[in-house]
């Protein structure tokens, strides 16, 4: 199986910063990554897919990039309904693996 | 609109089985391949199985290969798991979730349902 693996765990930063999120595969996904966004209590909400293409109705604040084995998530200017749980997952093989989950908090 | 609506979930004793459910509505059903992922409490997601369109391919996390079992009905709109020879390890929220058109992975989720494995 294909070991997905995000950095860091958890991430304090302020409204306004500029934050990046790491993932990186065990092995080449090309470029069949995605993002998602969870808040508590609540489903995973698709946020990027294909490494770098964002869903409808996702701001421009959020960006992914990469291919092969390293990815990232940033977003531009933390907004305060952002501070959530984010989850990388490579779906390259049937079995689509998950990141362990970065939780962004405030500051 | 698109809902995916689980069921089924519950208290169950390690060693049993359960049948959890998925309602599809708002899409065609019999179109789309269809995925559980489950989130055990505190924990991250972890994948669990797939079935295509018309149920003629099926794959499973390998920690669930040969208990659980992933099935459709498309006359029904309706997604199933049957979960057999349960653990407490499995005490989780069940999602199913739809894999999208044009290179998505899993574009619509349900609320989840919320499995508790104990004696």
């Amino acid at each position: 199986d294909i070991q997905m693996t995000q950095s860091p765990s958890t991430l304090s930063a302020s409204v306004g910063d500029r934050v990046t999120i790491t993932c990186r595969a065990s092995q080449s996904i090309s470029s069949w990554l995605a993002w998602y966004q969870q808040k508590p209590g609540k489903a995973p909400k698709l946020l990027i897919y294909k490494a770098s293409t964002l869903e409808s109705g996702v701001p421009s604040r959020f960006s992914g990039s990469g291919s092969g084995t390293e990815f990232t998530l940033t977003i531009s200017s933390l907004q305060p309904d952002d501070f959530a749980t984010y989850y990388c997952q490579q779906y390259n093989s049937y079995s689509k693996t998950f990141g362990q989950g970065t939780k962004v908090e405030i500051k | 609109q698109v809902q995916l609506v689980e069921s089924g979930g519950g208290v169950v004793q390690p060693g049993r089985s359960l049948r959890l459910s998925c309602a599809a509505s708002g899409f065609t059903f019999s179109s789309y391949t269809m995925h559980w992922v489950r989130q055990a409490p505190g924990k991250g997601l972890e994948w669990v199985a797939v079935i295509s369109y018309d149920g003629s391919t099926k794959f499973y996390a390998d920690s669930m290969k040969g208990r659980f079992t992933i099935s459709r009905d498309n006359s029904k709109n309706t997604l199933h798991l049957q979960m057999n020879s349960l653990r407490v390890e499995d005490t989780a929220v069940y999602y199913c979730a739809r894999e999208g058109r044009e290179a998505r992975p899993n574009d619509y989720w349900g609320q989840g349902t919320l499995v508790t494995v104990s004696s």
